[in-house]
């Protein structure tokens, strides 16, 4: 499976709001409810920020949303704050018990 | 809590193999499945397998098929990956996940708590 296409970099100023892509096919993204995002800060593990798609775990703000059209998932990030600042790294289930990354986003905080 | 915690930072010559351990608490480890994420340095992440806690069924992906193998040991609510024929670009921190099932026992592909990662370098 090839990786997931992210932007390398997005931007945006405090309080603003800034939308992450990430791009597959229709053997990954498009064809299940199966997207995960993940925040990373530098040397720190990932951190699941939504699930199926549109799901948040408990803790995490209601200032990040996540949505689907076709093949292209989405993460908004509402109300930027500098903690945000971090790399941000979707997932899809890509059938037959296999999983795919994208490349990863940037997300600065100017 | 939560945790999954991780051996050490772990340096083999190319050729050599390499174990981690992944040891879980707070939660009851059975229940669960653990998948391996690697993350080479400045690179994306990669997915590179699971083994259910409770059965050790195992699925690996077709990039390591072949030169990985998970276990677990229940009594320890540890699980283990072991990679072998180790080359230059398996060098990357390695991280051990926790995931989950549906309903009818079908392995989730999300991760809700992840170890700290065990970095393994490769080099001769």
């Amino acid at each position: 499976q090839s990786a997931l296409t992210q932007p390398p970099s997005a931007s945006g100023s405090p309080g603003q709001s800034v939308t992450l892509s990430c791009t597959g096919t229709s053997s990954d993204v498009g064809g299940y409810n199966s997207v995960s995002w993940y925040q990373q800060h530098p040397g720190k593990a990932p951190k699941l920020m939504i699930f199926e798609v549109n799901k948040r775990p408990s803790g995490v703000p209601d200032r990040f949303s996540g949505s689907k059209s076709g093949n292209t998932a989405s993460l908004t990030v509402s109300g930027l704050q500098a903690e945000d600042e971090a790399d941000y790294y979707c997932s899809s289930y890509a059938g037959d018990k296999n999983l795919v990354f994208g490349g990863g986003t940037k997300l600065t905080v100017l | 809590q939560v945790q999954l915690v991780q051996s050490g930072a772990e340096v083999r010559k190319p050729g050599a193999s390499v174990k981690i351990s992944c040891k879980a608490s707070g939660y009851t480890f059975s229940s669960y499945v653990i998948h391996w994420v690697r993350q080479a340095p400045g690179q994306r992440l990669e997915w590179m397998g699971w083994i259910t806690a409770d059965n050790a069924n195992t699925r690996y992906s077709q990039s390591f098929q072949g030169r990985v193998t998970f276990t677990r040991d229940r009594s320890a609510s540890t699980a283990y990956m072991e990679l072998n024929s180790l080359r230059s670009e398996d060098t990357a921190v390695y991280y051990c996940t926790r995931g989950s099932f549906t309903t009818f026992g079908v392995v989730k592909y999300y991760f809700d708590f992840w170890g700290q990662g065990t970095l393994v370098a490769v080099s001769s």
